[in-house]
């Protein structure tokens, strides 16, 4: 089956750590994003990709990084910068920039990112 | 201001009752325009996509009034299932591709 693909569920980090979470997903869509959502806010954008080898920052960056080397791949890295980065983390992927603008989002089930 | 703006409830209804979110929007180049739902600990959803002509689907209406910048969801014959987030979600297309900016979202607690 196509789908989204976020691994691990559940990431515990010690401060001052970086830590991956990966994103794959098998859509052949073009666009990919990551997003954070806290308790009691909607999603935010921290990064996005609209095609290989190119990706744009959301709205919340800072203290994060990406790559998109394949098409199906767009890992997030959490870096020790993140201040506060106990969160909920989506990623997210949709056929891209397009014609009527109607192509949704489909998500990934999410990975919960706690700090010891 | 924020950019797409909900009321976050919860909204408390009893089984059977009709039950209608609205939402609002900022940015007059919004483009599309969608629901998506999201329960406890779960990923978003797409629940529907909200036309200018207005939309349904089943018990779900969806309508769009882009004068007022304003989007509305209604349920009817709500159900124990229904219960969840509903989120409002506006895509506005930018330099850098298409971006959607998301509600904080509407809780629904349907009840016996």
């Amino acid at each position: 089956d196509g789908g989204i693909t976020q691994s691990p569920k559940y990431l515990f980090r010690k401060e001052g750590q970086n830590v991956t979470l990966s994103c794959e997903q098998n859509l052949n869509h073009d666009a990919m994003y990551w997003y954070r959502q806290d308790p009691g806010q909607g999603l935010r954008l921290i990064y996005y990709s609209q095609i290989v080898n190119d990706f744009q920052k959301g709205d919340i960056a800072e203290g994060y990084s990406v790559s998109r080397e394949k098409k199906e791949s767009f890992p997030l890295t959490v870096t020790s910068a993140q201040k506060n980065p106990t969160a909920f983390y989506l990623c997210a992927s949709s056929i891209g920039l397009a014609g009527t603008g109607y192509q949704p989002q489909h998500f990934g089930d999410g990975t919960r990112l706690s700090i010891l | 201001r924020k950019e797409v703006e909900q009321d976050p409830g919860p909204f408390n209804v009893p089984e059977g009752a009709t039950v209608a979110f609205n939402c609002t929007y900022s940015n007059s180049a919004s483009q599309s325009f969608f629901w998506y739902r999201q329960d406890c600990r779960k990923e978003p959803k797409l629940l529907m996509s909200v036309y200018s002509s207005g939309n349904e689907d089943g018990r779900f209406t969806a309508q769009l009034n882009r004068a007022s910048q304003y989007i509305s969801l209604l349920i009817r014959d709500s159900k124990l299932s229904d219960s969840a987030t509903y989120l409002c979600v506006v895509k506005i297309l930018t330099g850098g591709g298409n971006k959607l900016t998301f509600g904080t979202g509407t809780q629904l607690k349907v009840e016996l």
